[in-house]
């Protein structure tokens, strides 16, 4: 069975960072991209980033570009997103997401249920 | 950047009734257009991609449809399990922008 773990939220104040982990187990990681999509409270699904099979190519969406980088580790079956300079706007339930392609310009296939990051003061 | 807009937001209908659910790019994106099923507390779910694909597993009452900037999603005959935030989304190039969102609810 296809299963995503995400890990790593919690509560940190405005300008700090944090880095979320995803394991992936149930299909052979490094055959696929990976991404991070993410929900603000009362609000919609948003893009956050999204990374090649090989970490060849990335991604980020402009909200976030500079400030989260996307990361992954074939040998662990990890994909990785450390999030600095964190404001009120990056509060969200943070899901981790299988690209359906090895390139990440495609659509998700599977969904982990999310790790959720409170920023506030 | 390609924005997509969703109508409507949210509807209510009644068990049985057909359900339509709209998209609309910004710009042309051919057929790169998937459809997603968000329920609270659950996974969210992929129902098609390639704009009328069906995603394996997913019950044939689901259907998409639409090429270049206007595509529909379609649920033949709602049921209960079927109430969920519904977005699409366009890829093939960056960022890979979602909807809005349409809430559906049962009447």
């Amino acid at each position: 069975e296809v299963q995503l773990v995400e890990s790593g939220g919690g509560l940190v104040q405005p300008g700090w960072s944090l880095r979320l982990s995803c394991i992936a187990s149930g299909f052979t990681f490094d055959d696929y991209a990976m991404h991070w999509v993410r929900q603000a409270p009362g609000k919609g699904l948003e893009w956050v980033s999204g990374i090649s099979w090989n970490s060849g190519t990335k991604g980020y969406a402009d909200s976030v570009k500079g400030r989260f980088t996307i990361s992954r580790d074939n040998a662990k079956n990890s994909l990785h997103l450390q999030m600095s300079s964190l404001r009120d706007e990056d509060t969200a339930l943070y899901y981790c997401a299988k690209g359906s392609r090895p390139s990440y310009y495609y659509f998700m296939d599977v969904w982990g249920k999310g790790t959720t990051v409170t920023v506030s003061s | 950047d390609i924005q997509m807009t969703q109508s409507p937001s949210s509807l209510s209908a009644s068990v049985g009734d057909r359900v339509t659910i709209t998209c609309r790019a910004s710009e042309g994106i051919n057929s790169n257009l998937a459809w997603y099923q968000v329920i609270p507390g659950k996974l969210p779910k992929l129902l098609i991609y390639a704009s009328s694909t069906l995603q394996s597993g997913v019950p044939s009452r689901f259907s998409g449809s639409g090429s270049g900037t206007d595509f529909t999603l379609t649920i033949s005959s709602l049921q209960p399990e079927d109430v969920a935030a519904y977005y699409c989304q366009r890829y093939n190039s960056v960022p890979l922008t979602f909807g809005g969102g349409t809430k559906v609810e049962i009447k």
